[in-house]
């Protein structure tokens, strides 16, 4: 079983709509953080959170909201689609004072 | 302005042969750089990385370089096989910052490995 596990793995939505991207980790980590991938630009940091009661902003926050659950979730809401939030989503750990992120499989989103 | 640059969109090698990934930065701030890889359907997994104070960085076939006057690292794989066909993303860190929040990813390379 994968270490951190993304769900759904692919999913099609239509704009205007609210969306949910669900992440959890077996890893024991603290740190969580949530990335989206575009062609031509790599991974970009949407929000990143160091333990239940921390969240925080990353490079590309606007339209995105999160939840940190539990230790093991973190998950990314989309609260209305639109279609320039069709990407590849990848949620990640890291161990507390490393820089080596883990990731997990990463959801296709499709906003149509 | 992308910080992080990997201007080699794709990269064909023949098998048993070298391949080198290249990777420039501009942020002198960046002081430790790390090497993903991604096969499709799959997240990235670490390969290797190094540190500012070093120049070169061996962990079985994989090399990585650092030249910090050019600002330029480069990923060594020798020999290349088939199974390294993957993704290949460059990403740096600013000064030790001891977390992922701050990691700038370049926008990879596209490894095929030709048997």
């Amino acid at each position: 079983d994968a270490d951190v596990t993304q769900t759904p793995r692919n999913r099609i939505t239509k704009t205007g709509k609210r969306i949910m991207l669900e992440c959890s980790q077996t890893k024991g980590h603290d740190r969580m953080y949530w990335y989206r991938q575009d062609p031509g630009l790599g991974l970009r940091l949407i929000y990143y959170s160091f333990d239940v009661k921390d969240i925080n902003k990353g490079e590309i926050s606007d339209g995105y909201s999160v939840s940190r659950q539990a230790q093991a979730k973190f998950s990314l809401s989309l609260e209305s689609a639109i279609p320039n939030q069709t990407a590849l989503y990848f949620c990640a750990t890291s161990d507390q004072g490393s820089t080596e992120a883990f990731f997990g499989q990463g959801t296709r989103l499709t906003v149509v | 302005d992308q910080q992080v640059k990997q201007n080699s969109p794709s990269l064909s090698v023949q098998e048993g042969r070298i391949s080198i990934l290249n990777c420039d930065y501009t942020n002198s701030m960046f002081d430790y750089f790390l090497w993903y890889k991604k096969y499709p359907a799959e997240g990235p997994t670490f390969l290797i990385s190094i540190s500012s104070i070093k120049d070169k960085n061996e962990d079985g076939r994989f090399t990585v370089f650092l030249n910090k006057s050019a600002k330029h690292l480069s990923l060594h794989i020798v020999p290349s096989q088939p199974g390294d066909s993957a993704v290949y993303f460059c990403a740096a860190d600013p000064l030790s910052s001891g977390s992922a929040r701050q990691l700038t990813f370049g926008s990879g390379t596209q490894l095929t490995v030709l048997p």
